[in-house]
């Protein structure tokens, strides 16, 4: 079945310490994303990456890190997390360069105390 | 502005039409976008439109694009509770833009 798996999907932790939320994609797709959805903000984007060993910030990337080592695999770092980091977060991947058509994973809640 | 705007509730009865509207922010966008969210799912992409076209129809769903006034709406006909989600609109500029969201609850 082609989908977006994030791992995990709850966390909940205390300032400061690190934590890798896990994305995998099956279909191949070159474009992946990942962004934060919060009460009356919508989705918005944390950091892409085009391709391997191509990432770059999207709108609100402070205090995430990111990599692309494998095509399918694009985990969110959070080197030390605070508690305005506290937001439900999704990756998702696409087929087309730039991003359209996008295919979402189930979402990760992460509660930081 | 530079926000994608959709108003944030709409309650509708079952059987009835639903109409969901947004204003997007750049008449240059190419693609604009129709998501669908459950409650503890991710997103589902719904529809699409292309910027040159004014309206698309695919079964219950309709969506219509007014260029002149950068405004969207996705009607959903004949409405059912399997409907209850938020709905996001979304327009694509170089990368996808998404507004706040439309929770749609809809009311047996």
């Amino acid at each position: 079945e082609a989908q977006v798996t994030q791992n995990p999907r709850y966390l909940i932790t205390v300032t400061g310490k690190k934590l890798t939320v896990t994305c995998s994609q099956n279909m191949n797709h070159e474009y992946m994303s990942w962004y934060r959805q919060d009460p009356g903000l919508g989705l918005r984007q944390i950091y892409y990456s085009m391709n391997v060993e191509v990432t770059d910030k999207g709108d609100v990337p402070e205090g995430y890190k990111v990599s692309r080592k494998e095509k399918r695999n694009f985990p969110l770092i959070l080197e030390s997390p605070s508690p305005n980091q506290t937001s439900l977060y999704f990756c998702a991947s696409s087929p087309v360069e730039g991003g359209m058509e996008q295919y979402f994973g189930p979402g990760t809640r992460l509660t930081v105390t | 502005g530079e926000d994608v705007e959709q108003s944030l509730f709409l309650s509708v009865r079952e059987g009835d039409s639903s109409v969901i509207n947004c204003t997007y922010t750049d008449s240059s966008s190419t693609y604009l976008y129709w998501y669908k969210q459950e409650p503890g799912a991710g997103l589902q992409l719904l529809t699409y439109i292309f910027s040159n076209m004014d309206m698309k129809q695919d079964q219950r769903l309709t969506v219509l694009l007014n260029k002149k006034d950068k405004h969207l709406s996705l009607r959903i006909a004949d409405t059912q509770t399997g409907d209850s989600a938020i709905y996001f609109c979304a327009e694509f500029r170089g990368k996808l833009q998404f507004g706040a969201g439309t929770q749609v609850v809809v009311t047996p």
